[in-house]
């Protein structure tokens, strides 16, 4: 299976910081990473596919980039409702691996 | 507007075989390109994907689990069902389904998850 390694796994940051958050993947994997935003208690929720396609209707402050095997979620303006745990995921080769995810918190 | 729904959180036995239902609206598992598959989540832990079925009846599995699981879809039904036999307590955990599409790979669309118990 390829690995994917998120970090940090932590993150403590204001409203209005911007927050960027990376994963490596084990081997290349093109463009085929997905992040997810999980709010508590609450399904998963697409956020980015193909590495820097933003899902429809999420905020523009989120973006996605990286190619290969290193990946980055950016935050800019952290709002309220951002403070959640973000997941990436490889859609490269099956079993589609999730990385161990990434919690904002506030500070 | 696309809904996906799990059956209702259950408590199996260990050894026992654990039977999920996703009934799914808004779009047609008989149409090109789209998917549905299951990510469980134990309590506090990460996502892990579990098995996907297109509409072509395509299977892929985890590898870990191949094994013990079965996934089967009725498009008439608008329903996908996973199987997971000789369950154990570490596959206590919630139990999500959700819609994928072959070209893109991503879950664009959750269901709000189940809760399933293995306990004696």
């Amino acid at each position: 299976d390829i690995q994917m390694t998120q970090s940090p796994s932590s993150v403590s940051a204001s409203v209005g910081d911007t927050v960027t958050i990376t994963c490596r993947a084990s081997q290349g994997i093109s463009r085929w990473v997905a992040w997810y935003q999980q709010i508590a208690g609450k399904a998963p929720k697409l956020l980015i596919y193909a590495a820097s396609n933003l899902q429809s209707g999420v905020p523009s402050r989120f973006s996605g980039s990286g190619s290969g095997t290193d990946f980055t979620l950016t935050i800019s303006s952290l709002q309220p409702e951002d403070f959640a745990t973000y997941f990436c995921q490889q859609a490269n080769t099956f079993p589609y691996t999730f990385g161990q995810g990434t919690k904002v918190e506030i500070k | 507007q696309i809904t996906l729904k799990e059956s209702d959180p259950t408590l199996v036995k260990p050894t026992q075989t654990l039977t999920l239902t996703c009934t799914f609206s808004g779009f047609s598992l008989s149409a090109d390109d789209v998917g549905v598959g299951w990510v469980r989540q134990p309590p506090g832990k990460a996502l892990e994907w579990l098995a996907v079925i297109y509409w072509d009846d395509d299977k892929r599995y985890s590898p870990s689990l191949k094994s013990r699981l079965t996934i089967a879809k009725d498009t008439s039904k608008n329903q996908v069902v996973l199987t997971m036999t000789f369950m154990d307590p570490v596959d206590t955990a919630t139990y999500y389904c959700a819609r994928t599409f072959y070209s893109r790979s991503s879950f664009d669309s959750w269901g709000q998850g189940t809760l399933v118990t293995v306990s004696s």
